[in-house]
């Protein structure tokens, strides 16, 4: 089975800071993928980043990027030069199989 | 390309009525997943459907709720005699053949049922 948790339910930041997100993961699977999905006001499931477990690299994407550390099941997001647009609930996954199983969500703000 | 298509967007029923969501995956994606968003939580896996076939189904209450994804048409996620339990947001997620695992889905924008 697998579990994810994000263990910080709120974080605020000023914009253009750099804020991490937090997420613990637990698999079974020796083969499996990371997301982090961003989850605006209007719903929409958004994909920001993903990381697949066998490369060693972190992945990274503009202003995000991941520190994977895969001995202690972490995968944390970083986001650079925050923006108000960043505002949104972000989700932790990871993916082995079909199925992706989500944290419970950090609701990042970033304040003007 | 349209993206997933979830329709309605809101749907409001009373206690004891049916709920039928309907999910059209984007073009050339043949696997459907559906989720389920309570209140302040993360996504919860339903089922998961490939044309006219059921894969997986382990999060799928064990009754009142079916779900389908015939040769045509949406994909449909089916409610019978709803509860105010049952209101939350609902998604569907479609990914390519072989690819999904990956690309981690696309999803659509929900549909959030609100059960009076």
């Amino acid at each position: 089975a697998q579990t994810v948790t994000q263990s910080q339910p709120e974080m605020s930041v000023q914009e253009a800071e750099t804020v991490t997100l937090s997420c613990t993961y637990d698999t079974s699977e020796n083969n499996y993928y990371l997301f982090w999905y961003k989850q605006p006001p209007s719903r929409q499931m958004i994909l920001v980043i993903r990381q697949e477990a066998y490369k060693q690299q972190n992945a990274t994407e503009n202003r995000f990027s991941v520190n994977f550390q895969k001995a202690a099941k972490s995968f944390s997001l970083k986001i650079s030069d925050s923006q108000l647009g960043d505002t949104a609930m972000y989700f932790c996954a990871s993916r082995g199989g079909q199925k992706l199983v989500f944290g419970q969500g950090t609701r990042l703000t970033i304040n003007p | 390309n349209a993206g997933v298509m979830q329709n309605p967007r809101h749907l409001v029923r009373r206690r004891g009525q049916e709920a039928r969501l309907r999910c059209s995956p984007m073009k050339g994606h043949s696997h459907v997943y559906w989720y389920r968003q309570l209140p302040e939580e993360g996504l919860k896996f339903m089922v998961y459907l490939q044309k006219e076939n059921i894969i997986d189904e382990s999060g799928m209450p064990k009754e009142r709720f079916s779900a389908e994804f015939p040769k045509e048409g949406p994909s449909i996620l089916r409610i019978q005699q709803v509860v105010r339990g049952d209101s939350a947001a609902y998604f569907c997620a479609s990914s390519p053949l072989d690819q999904g695992a990956y690309y981690g889905y696309t999803f659509g924008s929900g549909t959030r049922l609100t059960v009076v």
